[in-house]
């Protein structure tokens, strides 16, 4: 049963502390995407990746956040330093790049900062 | 103005009823169509997916979109409990870019 996986599942810091989150995409899945869902703003792309290489990260906050792809198999969404309106769920989804609309959603990163 | 808008509900229905959730959006040129259903800590799941305008029916579910009003719908008959979720609508906006709704929640009373 292939999936996407995520860790940790949950994380609660202190604001300033860094925070890196990690995400195993589905095996051959070459296209991994990262979100941020909050209630006020519900579900917002923050970076895309195509072949381990980063396709458009605009909707991420440059200067706190960074995402990677060290290899095909891990993901990675790191904020230094982590602050309180980074509280949010983040889900890491993977997709074939086959199909434009495909994209299976992780379970995602709880993510509390105090 | 946002370029997806969604009623965030909640929706409570009994069991049986026809459910109907709906979003707007702005760009007329937008073209791909998505709902997912992300039951209560967990991840969204696509549920429907259309491109351009009419009408796709998969089991219990409908999904239309409107494209002369900018309105997609999903609807779902003979609802069920283990329908209770939040429902998301999404629309591709770019190659791999896409934009959610803020979500419906739907409560199916048994």
């Amino acid at each position: 049963d292939a999936r996407v996986t995520q860790t940790p599942r949950h994380k609660v810091t202190e604001m300033g502390q860094e925070v890196t989150m990690r995400c195993q995409p589905i095996l051959g899945h070459n296209t991994v995407f990262w979100y941020r869902q909050t209630m006020m703003q519900g579900l917002e792309l923050l970076a895309y990746f195509r072949n381990r290489a980063p396709l458009d990260d605009s909707g991420m906050p440059k200067d706190r956040f960074s995402a990677e792809m060290p290899d095909a198999t891990l993901a990675t969404l790191k904020i230094q330093p982590s602050e309180p309106r980074d509280s949010a769920v983040y889900f890491c989804a993977s997709g074939s790049g086959q199909i434009s609309y495909e994209q299976y959603f992780g379970p995602g990163t709880r993510l509390t900062v105090t | 103005q946002k370029e997806v808008e969604q009623d965030p509900g909640p929706l409570s229905v009994p069991e049986g009823a026809i459910v109907s959730l709906n979003c707007t959006y702005s760009n007329s040129a937008f073209q791909y169509f998505m709902w997912y259903r992300q039951y209560s800590r967990k991840g969204p799941e696509l549920l429907m997916y259309t491109y351009s305008s009419g009408n796709k029916e998969d089991g219990r579910f409908t999904a239309q979109v409107d494209k002369s009003s900018k309105y997609i719908s999903l609807f779902i008959r003979d609802s069920q409990p283990s329908d209770s979720a939040t429902y998301l609508c999404a629309i591709r906006t770019g190659t791999y870019k896409y934009i959610f709704g803020t979500g419906t929640r739907l409560k199916v009373l048994a």
